[in-house]
């Protein structure tokens, strides 16, 4: 069955790097689409950016400057890293596989908790 | 960015009711529009696509529908199980967004 599953540090101090990882099973990378998504406690959800089937990505234009997405097929994982953490940048983090017909979330990782603190 | 602007944030229902949670959109997304339930501590779960279409295995209590840009999710005969927040989402171009949310509860 389709699963996705996020892992990384729980805590980064500011300035520092983020990097999280998501391996999915159930399905291939090369034929769905995967996103990320964020949710700082008690707000609302934020789409962050895409890595498509084909290995390029698209970026929210607010993140774009610290944000690189990549993946390593053989391993069914892709990769989140985002630079120069701020609080701002507490959340939960999502990764979420594209629908077959359309850009909606069909199966969600059950997200990652990240607190930026020194 | 397409801005979608949800209401109410929060309201609360009687057991078997029947409510109507809003989403507008700023503007033509057509019926690129999904909707989602989330429970406390748990990730989003998708409920409706394409505005109007039931995913797989959500019960057919839950409905959505179109006027113009206003998108409605409807939920018949409301039971606990369906206490959550429930966001709505555009897909019609990116950057994708989403609305507010809106807190559903039980009373």
């Amino acid at each position: 069955q389709v699963q996705l599953k996020e892992s990384g540090p729980g805590l980064v101090q500011p300035s520092q790097t983020l990097s999280l990882t998501c391996t999915v099973s159930g399905f291939s990378l090369t034929s769905y689409n995967v996103h990320w998504v964020r949710q700082p406690t008690g707000k609302g959800l934020e789409w962050m950016g895409v890595i498509w089937t084909g290995g390029s990505t698209d970026y929210n234009s607010a993140l774009k400057s610290r944000l690189s997405i990549s993946r390593d097929t053989s391993k069914s994982q892709v990769f989140l890293k985002m630079n120069s953490l701020q609080t701002e940048d507490i959340a939960t983090y999502y990764c979420a596989r594209e629908g077959v017909l359309g850009w909606y979330f069909d199966f969600w990782g059950p997200g990652t908790m990240v607190t930026v603190s020194s | 960015d397409i801005q979608m602007t949800q209401s109410p944030s929060s309201m609360s229902a009687s057991l078997g009711d029947t409510v109507t949670i809003n989403c507008l959109a700023s503007q033509d997304i057509g019926n690129y529009l999904s909707w989602y339930q989330q429970k406390p501590g748990k990730s989003p779960k998708l409920m409706i696509y394409g505005a109007t279409n039931l995913e797989d295995g959500v019960p057919s209590r839950f409905s959505g529908s179109r006027s113009g840009s206003d998108y409605s999710l409807t939920i018949n005969s409301l039971g606990y199980d369906d206490e959550g927040i429930y966001h709505c989402h555009q897909y019609y171009e990116y950057p994708p967004t989403f609305g507010g949310g809106t807190k559903l509860e039980l009373k």
